[in-house]
Order: C-alpha cells, then structure tokens, then sequence
C-alpha cells in the first residue's frame, strides 16, 4: 500500500487565489510527521512546512498552512495568494517516528498560477 | 553554507560504464539518502544511511551501492550502468529522527544530478 497518495497530478490557479493541495497518508505508527516540499523547474527540493501527529493547531508557514485532519490521515496544503513563482511541483512526504529514519514521498502534484 | 553539495550536476555514461556519484553535507547530519526521480513517480528510495558506519537498501537498490565514507560524505555507485537508471538522482540529509524532540526535522537536499545512460 502506498504510504503517501496524492490524487492531483496537476492544479491550475488563478494569481491571488489561494489553493488546496490534497495529501493522504497511511500508517499504523502513533508518531508521525508530514512535511511538504516544493520543487520548482529549476529542480531543487524546497522545504515548506512540517506538522507532527500530536500538534494540536495545524500548521502555518507564511502563505503556506497545513490542513490537518487526523482521523482521516489527510494533510492538505493550503496556499493563500497565489503568485506567480508558486508554480511549481509540490511533494508531501512522511517520516514515521518509530523507525526514524526513511521518508516516504508522494507522486507530487503540479501546480500552475494563472496570471 | 554549502548545506548539501552533489557532484557532478550532469553526466552522460555509455551502457556497461561505472561511475560514482558524490554527496557531502556540512550540516553535521546523522542520516543520508539517495533517491531518485523519474517522471510520474516522485521520488523513490535507493539508500539511506541512518549513521556513520550502517547503510540499508530502500525502495529500488538493484544496480546500485553505496558508501558511508564518514559523517559528512555519502557516495552513490553505478557498477555497470543501464539505459533504466537514466533519471535525476538526488541525495538529501537529515538529523536523525528518534523521538518527539528530533521529530520535526526534514531533509536538506542537494541540487542533483541528471544523469543519462545511452
């Protein structure tokens, strides 16, 4: 079973919109965190913003914030304005506490901001 | 701060050719990855490297090994290279996550390497 599932191949924005990027996960570890990462053509791995499985307030980075349901293993991000230089490939990924160790990524999801 | 710093950027290899690809990381991280990262499929383990001195197989190692050299290097070998491992090639580090404290540390990754087998 896939430990991290991103059903949005590609998402388009109109500029100044915000913009919802699903991310479901699946574990059985009580201890978890989910991390999102940008990529943008030029390839380089970014760093967003990261939630732990017993925070209690989502997440929030800037324009970036994390839509944390626990029960239904979903992390969405939520980007508020969109602009231009978010168009890029997003990543959600998860490291499971218990081994420690290996990050399980997604397939990503493209999105484009539409002038 | 260099952070993560992969070598080379980009390299073509005839089929059957060996090459090594280099990662050293200066943030006095435990953990060590290689992945790569082909069309559509994200970006799949090849090796990680918990701490200096252990290494262990990911998602797809078949073609590939590796070594902890020591805590800041960790290299990526391709004995006998195949059209299939034509893909971008990332190596990232990380602390190591073991318990709530180090919990929220993510990886660092280096720019990559493209890296194309004829």
């Amino acid at each position: 079973a896939q430990k991290i599932t991103q059903t949005q191949p590609g998402m388009f924005v109109q500029e100044k919109e915000a913009v919802t990027l699903d991310c479901t996960y699946d574990t059985s570890d009580p201890s978890y965190g989910l991390f999102w990462y940008k990529q943008p053509s030029s390839g380089e791995m970014i760093f967003l913003i990261y939630q732990g499985s017993y925070d209690q307030q989502n997440a929030t980075e800037g324009r970036y914030s994390l839509n944390f349901q626990k029960a239904r293993k979903s992390a969405n991000l939520v980007i508020s304005a969109s602009q231009l230089g978010d168009s890029a490939m997003y990543f959600c990924a998860m490291r499971e506490f218990n081994t420690g160790n290996q990050f399980y990524f997604g397939t990503g999801t493209s999105l484009t901001v539409i002038p | 701060n260099a952070g993560v710093t992969q070598t080379p950027k980009f390299q073509v290899l005839k089929t059957g050719q060996s090459m090594t690809l280099q990662c050293a990381q200066d943030m006095n991280h435990n953990s060590m990855y290689w992945y790569r990262q082909d069309p559509g499929m994200g970006l799949r383990l090849i090796y990680y490297s918990a701490s200096e001195g252990t290494t262990d197989k990911g998602e797809v190692p078949n073609g590939y090994n590796v070594s902890r050299l020591n805590k800041r290097e960790f290299s990526l070998r391709l004995e006998s290279a195949a059209p299939s491992q034509t893909s971008v090639y990332f190596c990232a580090s990380s602390e190591r996550g073991q318990g709530i404290e180090r919990s929220n540390q993510p990886q660092h990754f280096g720019d990559g390497t493209r890296l194309s087998i004829l």
